[in-house]
């Protein structure tokens, strides 16, 4: 079993509609909880992060973490084709060392 | 936010050869920066974590004969891929945090080797 599972998708939504994105993971150590979002042929960028269990909003973007569930999501509101973008949800412990294990990955489509 | 960049974005080499690839943080210093590897439709995985002065650690599975890294100063670490073989071909990703007991990482831009 994968510490983090992740659907890979592809995950294909017309323009406007709410994406909800998804992670298990079955390390219940893990503190820290990211998602980057990456493009094509380029390096992931951090959209967002949670620490422990709660929500955090950033402008379209929601992060949630259910630490009882081992689950995460991140919800796309008003969703644009230029969101079109592999969405890779990571982790890591609340310890000094800052290895991420990461998901592998859904692949969403949003089309105009 | 913080920048960290790769050279070449992109190599082609003949199998046997050797590789090297650059990762820098342009804006920051960073002791500790951290080589991936992605196959095509598949997440990043972790091949070994770059320490300034010192050795590198490698995860399970990655032979440090063959990906040789090097942390020769606080904005660059190189990992180099010696005798390529097509298998190595890949998508080499570097990234660095900002600083000890900083939750965000810096990703750079990737490095497509492809090995003929």
């Amino acid at each position: 079993q994968k510490e983090v599972e992740q659907d890979p998708g592809p995950l294909s939504v017309p323009e406007g509609a709410i994406v909800s994105l998804n992670c298990t993971y079955s390390n219940s150590a893990f503190q820290y909880f990211m998602w980057y979002r990456q493009y094509s042929r380029k390096g992931p960028e951090l959209l967002m992060y949670t620490y422990s269990s709660g929500n955090k909003e950033d402008g379209r973007f929601t992060a949630q973490v259910d630490k009882s569930s081992k689950y995460i999501s991140l919800f796309i509101r008003d969703s644009q084709p230029s969101d079109s973008a592999t969405y890779l949800c990571a982790m890591r412990l609340n310890t000094g060392f800052q290895k991420l294990v990461f998901g592998t990955g859904t692949r969403l489509l949003v089309s105009p | 936010g913080a920048v960290v960049s790769q050279h070449p974005s992109r190599v082609i080499c003949k199998s046997g050869t050797s590789v090297k690839i650059e990762c820098r943080s342009l804006d920051f210093q960073a002791t500790t920066m951290f080589w991936y590897r992605q196959f095509p439709k598949q997440s990043l995985m972790l091949m070994a974590t770059s320490n300034e002065g010192s050795k590198a650690t490698y995860e399970q599975g990655v032979e440090k004969d063959k990906f040789l890294i090097n942390h020769a100063s606080l904005t660059l670490s190189t990992l180099t891929v010696t005798s390529a073989h097509p298998e190595d071909s890949s998508f080499y990703i570097c990234s660095a945090p900002p600083g000890q007991g900083v939750y965000e990482q810096f990703f750079g831009p990737g490095t497509r080797l492809t090995v003929l």
